[in-house]
C-alpha cells in the first residue's frame, strides 16, 4: 500500500510570505503528526492530530498551525516566514489512538518537504 | 516524555554486530522503549520496541536491562545500508498516538567495509 505522501518535496519562499504543506497519511490511518528537522535543533514535534482534532502541540510560535480533514489528510501552515523556518518538515501517520493498547505501535514517516526561506 | 541519553556516534565494520546503547534512568513504569532510525535523505523508520522483555524482529534485537534504566539495540550483522541515525525514544501509551514521538539527538552509526 502507498506510504505517507508529502507535497511538495521542495519549496523556496521569501521571508514574510506564508506557506502550506500537505500530508496524505497511509490509507486507514487517523493520526498525523508534524515535525521540524534542522541541523541545530534536530527533530522537534510540532503538533498531532487525530480524527480532525489537535491532540498535542509542541513548543512553537503561533505562526505554525495545522489542520486535519475528514479523510485524515493534513496540512500545516507557516505564516510570516522567517529565515530560521528553513528546515525539513516531516509528517508521520499511525492508526491511533493509543499505541500499544491497540497494537498500533508504528509511526510511518513521509520523505518530508524541504523548505528554504530566503 | 522521559529523557534518553545516547552516544553521539559509533562506528562498525560491515558484517559485524553492533550494540547501540541508550540510558533512560527516569523511565516510568508505563513507558515503552522504541527505536527508530533515519537513513540519509529519508524520514525516520520504526525499528523495534519493547516494555520489559527482550524483543527480536527481522531488523534487530532489543535488550532491556532488568531495572529498565537502560537498553541496547543490537544489529546482528551491520551492512552499509544500516548507516543511519538511531533514536531511542520512550513512549507513554497514555499520552498521544503512535505518531507523536519525542526525539533526542540519537546515535550516528557509521559502517565501513
Amino acid at each position: 500500500k502507498a506510504g505517507v505522501t508529502q507535497t511538495p518535496r521542495y519549496l523556496i519562499k521569501t521571508r514574510g510570505q506564508q506557506v502550506t504543506l500537505s500530508c496524505s497519511p497511509i490509507s486507514g490511518h487517523r493520526s498525523v503528526s508534524w515535525y521540524q528537522q534542522t541541523p541545530g535543533q534536530g527533530l522537534q514535534f510540532l503538533f498531532e492530530y487525530f480524527s480532525e482534532t489537535q491532540r498535542n502541540k509542541g513548543n512553537f510560535p503561533g505562526r505554525f498551525s495545522g489542520r486535519q480533514f475528514s479523510n485524515s489528510r493534513s496540512e500545516m501552515n507557516v505564516s510570516t516566514l522567517e529565515l530560521g523556518d528553513s528546515a525539513l518538515y516531516l509528517c508521520a501517520s499511525s492508526l491511533g489512538p493509543y499505541a500499544p493498547l491497540t497494537g498500533t505501535t508504528e509511526a510511518f514517516f513521509g520523505q518530508g518537504t524541504r523548505l528554504t526561506v530566503v | 516524555d522521559a529523557k534518553t541519553t545516547q552516544p553521539n556516534s559509533m562506528e562498525s565494520n560491515e558484517e559485524e554486530p553492533v550494540h547501540l546503547p541508550c540510558n533512560h534512568s527516569t523511565i516510568s513504569g508505563t513507558d515503552y522503549i522504541h527505536w527508530y532510525r533515519q537513513l540519509p535523505s529519508q524520514g525516520p523508520e520504526y525499528v523495534i520496541h519493547g516494555l520489559t522483555s527482550n524483543v527480536n524482529n527481522r531488523m534487530a534485537s532489543l535488550a532491556i536491562a532488568e531495572d529498565r534504566k537502560s537498553s541496547t539495540l543490537i544489529l546482528h550483522r551491520a551492512t552499509l545500508r544500516d548507516a543511519a541515525v538511531y533514536y531511542c525514544i520512550l513512549r507513554d501509551p497514555n499520552t498521544g498516538t503512535a505518531s507523536k514521538l519525542t526525539f533526542g539527538t540519537g546515535t550516528r552509526l557509521q559502517v565501513t567495509l
